[in-house]
């Protein structure tokens, strides 16, 4: 089963204005990361957040981690169209092994000009 | 190459056939992993390979499924007697020693008839 799972599904804005995504998990993690696929494509890391960390910043990426919550959030200030794409969040789990990541079922971002 | 190929990028066969997807990693990643995406969800932990041994295999859904990575770096995933569930988009991965981030290639599109 997914371990994340992110809302909305799908949300849309326009071009300027600021995207808001969350992802919720259910059990004790090492890190929480988050990817970007576009269509057709694999997916892209894009910020690493480990579970001692509250905040972490990345040009216009801002995220967060609530782990009383088990939740996370990722802000992309001043959105632009080509950051129209899906966005993933992926724990690794404490229990296992090298960088296995579990993956939530994603956020279908469409940035309109 | 700079990044994670995969080949073929397309696969269509038909039902119970036997496929191979291949994959090659960025030099020098020692650690290698397969995913599955269907469509609209997010990625699925298949296996993961530690230089030329499987030191995670819990992903795999069952035993028409299985993976080698010979000598270390190009990574071949098996499927026997394919089903119609199988269709979907295959990953590979590879990072520094099992470390993060993933880079991903960009995937094969397995379609089973």
């Amino acid at each position: 089963s997914q371990q994340g799972e992110e809302d909305p599904q799908a949300l849309s804005i326009q071009e300027g204005e600021n995207a808001t995504m969350n992802c919720s998990y259910k059990t004790s993690i090492n890190n929480l990361q988050w990817y970007r696929q576009n269509s057709g494509r694999g997916l892209v890391h894009l910020i690493l957040i480990r579970s001692n960390e509250r905040e972490k910043h990345s040009g216009r990426l801002r995220v967060t981690l609530d782990t009383s919550k088990k939740s996370s959030s990722l802000l992309i200030t001043a959105s632009r169209a080509a950051d129209t794409a899906s966005y993933f969040c992926a724990t690794s789990l404490r229990e296992t092994s090298g960088s296995r990541l579990t993956f939530g079922e994603g956020t279908q971002l469409t940035v309109n000009p | 190459g700079a990044g994670v190929s995969q080949t073929p990028s397309n696969k269509v066969t038909e039902k119970g056939k036997y496929v191979e997807l291949r994959c090659d990693p960025i030099s020098g990643h020692t650690a290698l992993y397969w995913y599955r995406q269907s469509l609209g969800q997010g990625p699925e932990f298949l296996i993961y390979f530690q230089g030329t041994g499987a030191a995670d295999d819990s992903g795999l859904p069952n035993d028409r499924f299985f993976a080698v990575r010979p000598e270390g770096s190009v990574s071949t995933l098996k499927i026997q007697r394919t089903e119609r569930g199988d269709s979907a988009v295959y990953l590979c991965a590879s990072s520094l020693e099992g470390g993060t981030p993933l880079h991903f290639g960009n995937g094969t599109r397995l379609t089973v008839t």
